[in-house]
């Protein structure tokens, strides 16, 4: 069966300090990876998607960058984070378009 | 832009009620729905999805509606029990990789 781990589950980091956030799937291979983040008592809002390894299609300008250095590998990065970047953030994959998505349990980052 | 909205923001029904959560999409070219429900400090799960070539759907205990005319979505829920108490998404895909989810509603579930 597949899985998906997310870590770390939370985070407190400095304003200014880099992010790191990383996503694997276990079980399927060549997933499309999503990276979610949800602000307190909202919905998703989608960050970025990957089809495949190197590639990332950006959804909103911001404060961060994602990469795919593997096929099953997705990590969520920062160089300097802000206040504004406080959320919950949750990674995806789906294996199509036309499929569901299934969510890792997020991580709860806290700038401050 | 595209955007997937809900009618009731919270609902609260006695055990054993049936619920109906309802959802509106601005999207016509939208083709796949889905629905997820979310526990406090967990990642969306999956309830059930429908492609827009059907306009019903059923599962264990939850059935979703599809009306394509008015664009509307609904989820419903069988003799709804405490542990369904969550919050509730909906959420649209007009092809593409692009899921774009609703607000939420919260489900209350009382004893």
């Amino acid at each position: 069966s597949q899985t998906i781990h997310q870590w770390p589950a939370t985070l407190v980091q400095p304003v200014g300090s880099p992010l790191s956030l990383e996503c694997t799937v276990e079980g399927t291979s060549n997933p499309n990876l999503y990276w979610y983040r949800q602000a307190a008592g909202r919905g998703l809002q989608l960050l970025f998607y990957s089809v495949g390894i190197g590639q990332i299609s950006s959804e909103v300008p911001q404060n961060l960058s994602a990469s795919r250095p593997q096929d099953r590998q997705f990590i969520l990065s920062s160089k300097k984070l802000l206040l504004s970047d406080s959320g919950f953030y949750l990674c995806a994959w789906s294996r199509g378009s036309d499929t569901e998505a299934f969510f890792g349990q997020g991580t709860r980052l806290t700038v401050v | 832009g595209e955007s997937v909205g809900l009618h009731l923001p919270t609902l609260s029904v006695q055990e054993g009620d049936n619920s109906i959560i309802n959802c509106a999409y601005s999207n016509s070219a939208s083709d796949y729905f889905i629905w997820y429900k979310q526990e406090s400090g967990k990642g969306p799960q999956f309830i059930i999805d429908i492609r827009s070539n059907m306009d019903k759907r059923q599962g264990q205990r939850v059935t979703v509606l599809l009306n394509k005319t008015v664009k509307h979505l609904s989820l419903q829920i069988a003799a709804t029990q405490p542990g369904d108490s969550a919050v509730y998404f909906c959420a649209e895909r007009a092809g593409g990789f692009k899921t774009i989810f609703g607000a939420g509603t919260r489900l209350f579930v009382k004893a």
